[in-house]
């Protein structure tokens, strides 16, 4: 089957510049998470979706960043405006719900870049 | 707030030395998932463990889990510089939100 898809694959804006990425997960899976990985940290949860739904944004900047996923499939996150700190890569990744090991699977992530 | 902590975060073999990375995190969970991160790469899958006492291998890695000590491992066994990469473990809530340790970087030297 295949894998989660995310695009671009790499970004350079300047700062107080918007940007948009996509994800479009594995087939079936009705879970979608957002993190975002700072160069020499783990993934933080930015945003999990059931369906259309949000299930946890607790994490996610809502001054700046937003995320939808209204057809209950594919998602996109924005950043609006990007701050130098929002350099990072964001993953996003999604799941299987019912599945015994509750296991994600990551996309290839965007490369972000604020100058 | 569940955190996750990794200990070392760095680490620096020579081919064939055996080493243990460890994973603490403070709530109760009993899922627990190591990835593998090389440089530029996503993240890759290598263990799940879902009770506690639980023991997965493969090659040269073999993770374990001890729920009642909210505490993982991940042992390398004569480790070869194909090994060199960040792992991760990530704990599961009971909610479904992971939450990630920053990760231990393994560089294997011959």
């Amino acid at each position: 089957e295949a894998g989660v898809a995310q695009s671009p694959r790499y970004k350079i804006i300047e700062k107080r510049q918007s940007v948009a990425f996509w994800c479009n997960p594995i087939s079936g899976h009705a879970t979608l998470y957002w993190y975002q990985q700072i160069l020499g940290q783990g993934p933080k949860l930015l945003i999990q979706f059931q369906n259309n739904g949000v299930v946890d944004d607790s994490q996610l900047p809502k001054d700046r960043f937003s995320a939808e996923r209204l057809k209950g499939v594919d998602s996109t996150l924005k950043i609006q405006p990007a701050k130098l700190e929002d350099s990072a890569v964001y993953l996003c990744a999604s799941r299987r719900p019912g599945s015994s090991y509750n296991e994600q699977f990551f996309g290839p992530g965007t490369r972000l870049t604020v100058l | 707030e569940l955190k996750v902590e990794q200990n070392p975060l760095f680490l620096s073999m020579q081919e064939g030395k055996n080493y243990t990375i460890y994973c603490n995190y403070s709530t109760t969970s009993d899922r627990l998932y190591w990835y593998r991160q090389d440089p530029g790469k996503s993240l890759e899958s290598l263990f799940v463990l879902l009770s506690n006492g639980a023991v997965k291998q493969e090659g040269r890695l073999m993770a374990s889990l001890d729920t009642k000590a909210r505490l993982s491992t991940l042992h390398i066994t004569a480790a070869v510089h194909d090994l060199s990469a960040t792992y991760f473990c990530a704990v599961l809530t009971n909610a479904g939100k992971s939450t990630f340790g920053d990760g231990t970087t393994l560089t294997v030297k011959p």
